[in-house]
């Protein structure tokens, strides 16, 4: 039973440059949330994606945007990327018709912005 | 106040030892609780999710307190396997973490 995939493992961007991070979900899993962990920080929530809408958003500006595709994988998209968005983002698949079923997170992707 | 807010730590135990956790939570409307262990470098592995009336798995026991928003964990009988940081979460109703708690088990 495949778990949650994302690529790329690593990144590393410059200052302005736009990135695009990718999440396959847990099979038989229909939403994929979205973190971004900052060092010695717990993850912080950027939004979810249910039936390809963006169903929540948490307090991050609109460069940060996102896509649920029809087979339910997702992707993140950071615009004009400051030395701030150098972080582990993370996605998490669950499964149900809650909002917060319970989350299973793939391995992340570690950005660096340069 | 933080919305999530957990001990501190670092916590250094030796094997053998138990271990309590303790996060506090500022929405008295939150449903959803959980505990993650996330090892260095590591992505969060959900390690138990909370129960009104308690539960345990193992030498892990979790319980929420909903008149004073807290949950907790016990772990005992620790295991060097257990170092790792801790983490609580807590839906807002957006899904919010505590920032972890450390915990060492030495020999």
């Amino acid at each position: 039973d495949a778990g949650v995939t994302q690529s790329p493992t690593h990144l590393i961007k410059t200052r302005g440059q736009q990135v695009t991070l990718r999440c396959s979900p847990k099979s038989g899993h229909d939403t994929v949330s979205w973190y971004q962990q900052a060092l010695g920080q717990g993850p912080q929530f950027i939004f979810q994606y249910y039936e390809e809408e963006e169903r929540q958003r948490g307090n991050f500006p609109d460069r940060f945007s996102g896509h649920q595709f029809p087979n339910y994988s997702s992707e993140l998209n950071v615009n004009a990327l400051l030395l701030g968005d150098s972080a582990l983002y993370l996605c998490a698949s669950s499964g149900g018709q809650g909002v917060w079923e319970t989350q299973y997170f793939g391995p992340g992707t570690r950005l660096l912005v340069l | 106040r933080k919305e999530v807010e957990q001990d501190p730590g670092p916590f250094n135990v030796p094997e053998g030892a138990t271990v309590a956790f303790n996060c506090t939570y500022s929405n008295s409307a939150s449903q959803s609780f959980f505990w993650y262990r996330q090892d260095c470098r590591k992505e969060p592995k959900l390690l138990m999710s909370v129960y009104s009336s308690g539960n345990e798995d193992g030498r892990f026991t979790a319980q929420l307190n909903r008149a004073s928003q807290y949950i907790s964990l016990l772990i005992r009988d620790s295991k060097l396997s257990d170092s790792a940081t801790y983490l609580c979460a807590v839906n807002f109703p957006t899904m919010r973490f505590g920032a972890g708690t450390r915990l060492t088990v030495k020999p």
